[in-house]
């Protein structure tokens, strides 16, 4: 099994530049999340879908969109790029709500804005 | 606003000794936690997850979780080089929606 796939790896883009981050996951996983992690701090949630056609807002969402049409892909957009955006940006799935198996990460997209 | 608090560290140990790393939660209804390892430039990976009171020991690894005082832990005993890393904290941010609330890590350092 692949597991979590993130493309990307690596991005920079310039100020004002629009990018969208790939996120796919072939364990037929429901739940499906969006980090940020800033050098040294945790992880801060963007966007996060509980299944096929549901989103909704994280703790960071300004800045970004998401869409969720399959089970298997949840893209992440940014739009209007902004340094403030300079991350390394982790996609998550896990199969059941608090369950003991904890995520699944993707390998994380470094993204620089300048 | 829940919070899950980890101090940054780093923290620095021998080769061979217990590494002790403490995390505390605001929510007093949380019930699980997890704790994940980061190594640098890498993603993190699940190592332990504790639900109820008490110690939880997985090999070299034991979660101490002390619902009262709202501080659950992580020990690592005879630690190794490759132990070094950073240690994330993380509890249940909502009963249905699986997301997580990370504490900022501790990193932590084992020397030969």
């Amino acid at each position: 099994n692949a597991g979590v796939t993130q493309t990307p790896k690596f991005r920079i883009l310039k100020i004002g530049q629009s990018m969208t981050l790939q996120c796919t996951q072939d364990m037929n996983h429901n739940y499906m999340y969006w980090y940020r992690q800033d050098p040294g701090m945790g992880l801060k949630l963007i966007y996060y879908s509980v299944g096929a056609g549901i989103t909704d807002k994280g703790e960071v969402p300004n800045g970004y969109n998401v869409s969720r049409s399959t089970t298997e892909d949840f893209p992440l957009r940014l739009e209007l790029a902004a340094p403030s955006q300079t991350s390394v940006y982790f996609c998550a799935s896990t199969k059941q709500v608090a369950g003991y198996e904890g995520y699944t990460f993707g390998s994380g997209t470094r993204l620089t804005v300048v | 606003q829940k919070e899950v608090e980890q101090n940054s560290g780093p923290l620095s140990v021998p080769e061979g000794a217990i590494a002790s790393l403490n995390c505390t939660y605001s929510d007093r209804g949380s019930q699980s936690f997890f704790w994940y390892r980061q190594y640098s430039g890498k993603s993190p990976e699940l190592i332990m997850f504790i639900y109820s009171n008490g110690d939880k020991e997985d090999g070299r690894f034991t979660a101490q979780l002390n619902k009262a005082s709202q501080y659950v832990s992580l020990l690592i005993r005879d630690s190794q080089p490759s132990d070094s890393a950073t240690y994330l904290c993380a509890a249940p941010g909502s009963s249905n929606t699986g997301k997580l609330i990370f504490g900022q890590g501790t990193t932590l350092q084992v020397k030969p």
